[in-house]
């Protein structure tokens, strides 16, 4: 099926362990991104990957670990859950823009991921 | 650094009222940004976006909104509510540099009263 999707849709897990929530675009879109949405907070970012091999840390990053092997699929780890991650987790991919409005690039977002952490 | 701020975390309006939420951007380069729709478990859906093409801007589902560079505001407006439009809308910002990568607000939940 053609779109973004995340795997788990419901996660419940205990505090220390390891987590690994997935997502896969079929579009080869160059941009992925992870964002957790919490109340009050909106989304925030956490990790992001401009292609294959490269990512860089968003506004809120410990705690999660990420790998970007192949264009499609932008895993997010984390390695020793605490509660204060119990969230809603939001991978998103976008395009590589071109020309003059190249930074106006739309984000097209997966279903979510809800994360509790006991 | 850019930011955003949405002003009121909780807007309700009855059925046929205008729906006006309130957007304000904070960016040191001409801003790209966007608004975002996302109902009740399910991602995040694009309503419109601003790239300087024109300041008042269409989107889907009725919705527009306008670019005001002096009151660096970018807020969104239905002319009349429909019961379909509760959901939560978010405002964003794209960052510095061509990273992609978008700042949202905190969102504001809309409520329709019928």
């Amino acid at each position: 099926d053609a779109g973004i999707t995340q795997s788990p849709r419901y996660k419940i897990t205990e505090t220390g362990r390891q987590v690994t929530l997935m997502c896969h675009q079929t579009w080869s879109h160059s941009y992925m991104f992870w964002y957790r949405q919490d109340l009050g907070h909106g989304l925030r970012l956490i990790y992001y990957s401009a292609a294959a091999d490269i990512t860089d840390k968003g506004e809120v990053p410990d705690g999660y670990v990420v790998s970007r092997s192949k264009t499609e699929n932008f895993p997010l780890t984390l390695e020793s859950a605490t509660r204060s991650q119990t969230s809603v987790y939001f991978c998103a991919s976008s395009p590589r823009g071109q020309g003059l409005h190249s930074g106006a690039n739309v984000l097209t977002f997966g279903a979510g991921s809800r994360l509790t952490v006991l | 650094a850019q930011s955003v701020t949405q002003l009121g975390s909780h807007v309700s309006v009855s059925e046929g009222a205008l729906v006006l939420l309130r957007c304000n951007y904070s960016s040191s380069v001409p801003p790209y940004l966007f608004w975002y729709v996302q109902y009740p478990n399910q991602g995040l859906q694009l309503l419109l976006k601003y790239t300087s093409a024109a300041t008042l801007v269409k989107g889907i589902n009725g919705f527009e909104a306008e670019f005001k560079k002096s009151e660096t505001s970018f807020h969104l407006t239905k002319p009349s509510a429909h019961m379909s439009d509760a959901a939560e809308y978010f405002c964003a910002v794209s960052g510095s540099g061509n990273t992609g990568k978008l700042i949202f607000g905190q969102g504001t939940t809309l409520q329709v009263k019928p």
